[in-house]
């Protein structure tokens, strides 16, 4: 099982502060496979960015995607109050299909 | 626009089982794979497995075999999954979502499942 570690757990960001959120993974995914979900308390997951680097639609421009093999983030360039959440990396690269435990992000 | 409403929420008691249903629309049903995914309360997410309505094929994650029965009607367009023998540690919410391209791309609303006496 490729499992994915996401650092940190907790998070907490100034409205217009960057912030950076990694995922490594215990084995090499490809980053076609390499994919992020936001949640937001009590609501569904929702693809946030696929493929490691392409927006989802209706996803911010301030967000982005970087990475490859075992090492991947998601940038904030400038927070704003609607990106509290929690961010989940997932790869698809074998199986099972594994999730990181999440980086929740709370805004000051 | 692509839906996947998902059944209301279960209250069972433990050894029992319960079905889940997920409702698509807005898409060719039978075109993509829908994915299981288990959320329990504050914790990560856990996928269970997935079906191609298509073909009715399946695949499951290790840890649910014989726990999770995936099933799909396709004069329904509506996917399902049985959860057997059920303990405490099944409560949880659990979602549907729709593979759009080796990621998920529409997800249920989720469904609650709550075991207890």
């Amino acid at each position: 099982e490729n499992v994915l570690t996401q650092s940190p757990a907790i998070m907490s960001a100034s409205p217009g502060e960057k912030v950076t959120m990694t995922c490594r993974a215990s084995s090499s995914v490809s980053s076609s496979y390499l994919h992020w979900y936001q949640q937001k308390s009590g609501a569904s997951p929702k693809l946030w960015i696929y493929s490691t680097s392409n927006l989802a639609s209706g996803v911010p421009a301030r967000f982005s995607g970087s990475g490859s093999g075992t090492s991947y983030s998601l940038t904030i360039s400038s927070v704003e109050a609607e990106d509290a959440a929690t961010y989940y990396c997932q790869q698809y690269s074998g199986y099972p299909l594994t999730f990181g435990a999440g980086t929740k992000l709370e805004l000051k | 626009q692509v839906q996947l409403q998902q059944s209301g929420p279960e209250l069972v008691k433990p050894g029992a089982s319960v079905r889940i249903s997920c409702k698509a629309s807005g898409y060719t049903f039978t075109s993509y794979y829908i994915h299981w995914v288990k959320q329990r309360p504050g914790q990560g997410l856990e996928w269970i497995g997935w079906i191609y309505p298509g073909n009715v094929n399946t695949k499951y994650n290790e840890k649910f075999k014989g726990k999770a029965t995936l099933t799909a009607d396709k004069s329904s367009s509506t996917a399902y999954m049985q959860l057997s023998s059920l303990t405490s540690e099944d409560s949880a919410v659990y979602f549907c979502a729709r593979e759009g391209g080796n990621y998920l791309d529409y997800w249920g609303q989720g469904t609650t499942l709550t075991v207890s006496s």
